[in-house]
């Protein structure tokens, strides 16, 4: 089955404290990227990323990190966490991205969310 | 700059009755626009989009949206709503500058009254 997984679903952590969020996509996608959702504000992007080794800053990268080291997986890391980042995390991927001057057409592919807590 | 307004924050309707959900959007470029839906508890999923090609999209579930390049317009419609389409539906737009990005509305709300 196509899909994008993510894990841990439901995360408490503490100030300070480094963690990582896995995603993983099976649809040899060369696009993947990650959003925070927060109440009245959407999702906002904060890494992305068109292909191996290449990412690049969404609009609220500040406190992650991200890597793409394997076309399937593209992980976050929140070196050290603070309350602000406490969130709904999704992963996305896509095909690809859009030709040369061209927006993107494809469509993007969600993981299943990620409720992050930060105390 | 680019933005994208979904003018509802929350709308509610009863079964049976026609669902409006507007959008506008701000784009110095040729935009593809976009309509996800989140169930609760749920990732989001394509509903349809637009890529420059028929201006009246159909979706799933018998959604569909019409791009109005003079109004910036792409608002989501259907004739009859049902119980399972209580949601949140976002509108995305999909632009390509000098690095790709992708904008999402702050969402609107879907309450179905049976």
């Amino acid at each position: 089955e196509a899909q994008v997984t993510q894990n841990p679903r439901y995360l408490i952590t503490v100030t300070g404290k480094k963690l990582t969020v896995t995603c993983s996509q099976n649809m040899n996608h060369e696009y993947m990227s990650w959003y925070r959702q927060d109440p009245g504000l959407g999702l906002r992007q904060i890494y992305y990323s068109m292909n191996v080794e290449v990412t690049d800053k969404g609009d609220v990268p500040e406190g992650y990190k991200v890597s793409r080291k394997e076309k399937r997986n593209f992980p976050l890391i929140l070196e050290s966490p603070s309350p602000n980042q406490t969130s709904l995390y999704f992963c996305a991927s896509s095909l690809s991205w859009g030709l040369a001057g061209a927006a993107s057409t494809d469509t993007q592919y969600f993981g299943p969310g990620t409720r992050l807590t930060v105390l | 700059a680019q933005s994208v307004t979904q003018l509802d924050s929350h709308v509610s309707v009863s079964e049976g009755t026609p669902v409006l959900l507007r959008c506008n959007y701000s784009s110095s470029y040729s935009p593809s626009l976009f309509w996800y839906v989140q169930h609760p508890n749920k990732g989001l999923q394509l509903l349809l989009k637009y890529t420059s090609a028929a201006t009246l999209v159909k979706g799933i579930n018998g959604f569909e949206a019409e791009f109005k390049k003079s109004e910036t317009s792409f608002h989501l419609t259907k004739p009859s709503a049902h119980m399972s389409d209580a949601a949140e539906y976002f509108c995305v737009v999909s632009v390509k500058t000098s690095y790709d990005k992708v904008i999402f509305g702050p969402g609107t709300s879907l309450s179905v009254i049976p």
